[in-house]
């Protein structure tokens, strides 16, 4: 069983659509949780952390269920700059960091 | 959050032959980890490297294979030796951005082996 799973998608949503991705983690001892844009070609870079709480940065909502170890992603008010692949990631222990295979994101203008 | 350069951003390279990659960071950091990442698939840890000791490599991963160094807390190189079709990838380096600010990483090296 992989550590972390992700829907591969691709979703293809049109502009201003709401769209949600979801993850799975298998290790109930992992600790932090992250989602990473990566644009075609590019290196993953920092969308949001993933607190127990959840946590809102503008049209992005992340939310952690840690009786059920799933992470959601939600994106309001999609955007044609939106179109990226979308890593789940999952910090447990010291530096040990799992990756998801990503969600693939697609808006159609 | 630190600033990775990482070269070469690409290159094409003939089998048995070995390339060596390179990360500087804009500041001193502890450990820098060097990850795969096969198309398609996800992003996969290869070793860990702290300066002044030996790197740390995960299971499926040899120091002869991918020997890296770690001269000073700003620089590490991974090497890709004997290279085969097999290797061809993409390359990251990576470090802590800090607590819950997750890890920033180097803009790739794109692999190929011919």
């Amino acid at each position: 069983r992989k550590e972390v799973e992700q829907d591969p998608g691709p979703f293809n949503v049109p502009e201003g659509a709401t769209v949600a991705f979801n993850c799975t983690y298998s290790n109930s001892a992992s600790q932090s949780f992250f989602w990473y844009r990566q644009d075609c070609r590019k290196e993953p870079k920092l969308l949001m952390s993933v607190y127990s709480s959840g946590n809102e940065d503008g049209r992005f909502t992340a939310q952690l269920n840690r009786a059920s170890q799933y992470i959601s992603l939600l994106i309001r008010d999609s955007k044609l700059s939106d179109s990226a692949t979308y890593l789940c990631v999952c910090l447990t222990g010291a530096n040990n960091l799992f990756f998801g295979t990503g969600t693939r994101l697609t808006v159609i203008p | 959050s630190a600033v990775i350069s990482q070269k070469p951003s690409r290159d094409i390279c003939q089998r048995g032959t070995s390339l060596t990659i390179q990360c500087q960071v804009d500041s001193q950091v502890t450990m820098m980890f060097w990850y795969r990442q096969q198309p398609g698939q996800s992003l996969t840890l290869i070793a860990t490297a702290n300066q002044g000791s030996e790197a740390t490599y995960e299971s499926g991963f040899v120091i002869d294979k991918f020997p890296i160094s770690r001269p000073n807390l700003t620089f590490s190189t991974l090497t890709v030796s004997n290279m085969s079709p097999e290797d061809s990838s993409i390359y990251l380096c990576s470090v802590e951005s800090g607590s819950n600010y997750g890890y920033t990483f180097g803009s790739g090296t794109r692999l190929t082996v011919v």
